[in-house]
């Protein structure tokens, strides 16, 4: 149980295009899902928290309107990167828990390369 | 989130030798979580210790959650060729968001 897909898996994009990332949890209800930035060799950062139905919590310097992020059901997070450019490039992974907030359970996690 | 330490960085051992790696904090954590991330893989969760001195083992592991709940441990007996890859803690706030330390990659020589 508990099993959270990504897709896509990975994605090379253009300079200036938007690329939509999306995490769905298969077997359980995410009441709430995260989003990660990881650059290679580097750990896991928070890049914003969201809930189903409301608004996203974006930690400070993770820009909102360029990492949109929609929540719209209990099982399914976007997150949009708007008007891409390289140093966005970067694994973006999706965490969602259930009710149960100790545990969060990851997606394979989406590679972007932006040229 | 305040930055949660982890030492060492980067540790090489020959397969069968113990592994530690150590998470600190400058403040009291509610809990830590471990986690396992493959090379190209995705983190997968460990354990979660919540009481002050708590020990948990798995196998191989032994988890440490110090006394006053700014430091833990993660410990591996014997190491193996699997046991290959980047160990992180992870504490979650009152908001319940989860932030990462910054990790141990471990290299096992075989």
């Amino acid at each position: 149980g508990a099993v959270v897909s990504q897709h896509p898996s990975w994605v090379i994009c253009k300079s200036g295009t938007s690329v939509k990332i999306e995490c769905r949890s298969l077997d359980f209800q995410a009441t709430t899902m995260f989003w990660y930035r990881q650059f290679p060799k580097q750990s896991l950062m928070l890049m914003a928290t969201s809930n189903e139905g409301s608004k996203a919590t974006y930690e400070q310097g993770v820009e909102k309107d360029k990492f949109l992020i929609n929540h719209a059901s209990l099982t399914l997070s976007t997150l949009t990167v708007t008007s891409a450019h390289p140093e966005d490039s970067s694994f973006y992974i999706c965490s969602a828990t259930g009710w149960s907030t100790d545990t969060q359970y990851f997606g394979p996690g989406t590679r972007l390369t932006v040229l | 989130g305040q930055q949660v330490m982890q030492i060492p960085q980067y540790q090489h051992v020959q397969e069968g030798e113990d592994f530690t790696t150590y998470c600190n904090s400058s403040t009291t954590l509610s809990n830590i979580q471990w986690y396992k991330q493959r090379p190209g893989g995705h983190p997968v969760f460990l354990i979660q210790l919540v009481k002050s001195g708590e020990v948990k083992k798995q196998k191989r592991l032994t988890f440490q959650f110090g006394e006053a709940k700014k430091n833990s441990s993660l410990h591996i007996t014997a190491t193996q060729t699997t046991d290959v890859g980047t160990y992180f803690c992870a504490y979650t706030n009152t908001g319940n968001q989860f932030y990462f330390g910054t990790g141990t990659s471990l290299t096992v020589i075989p």
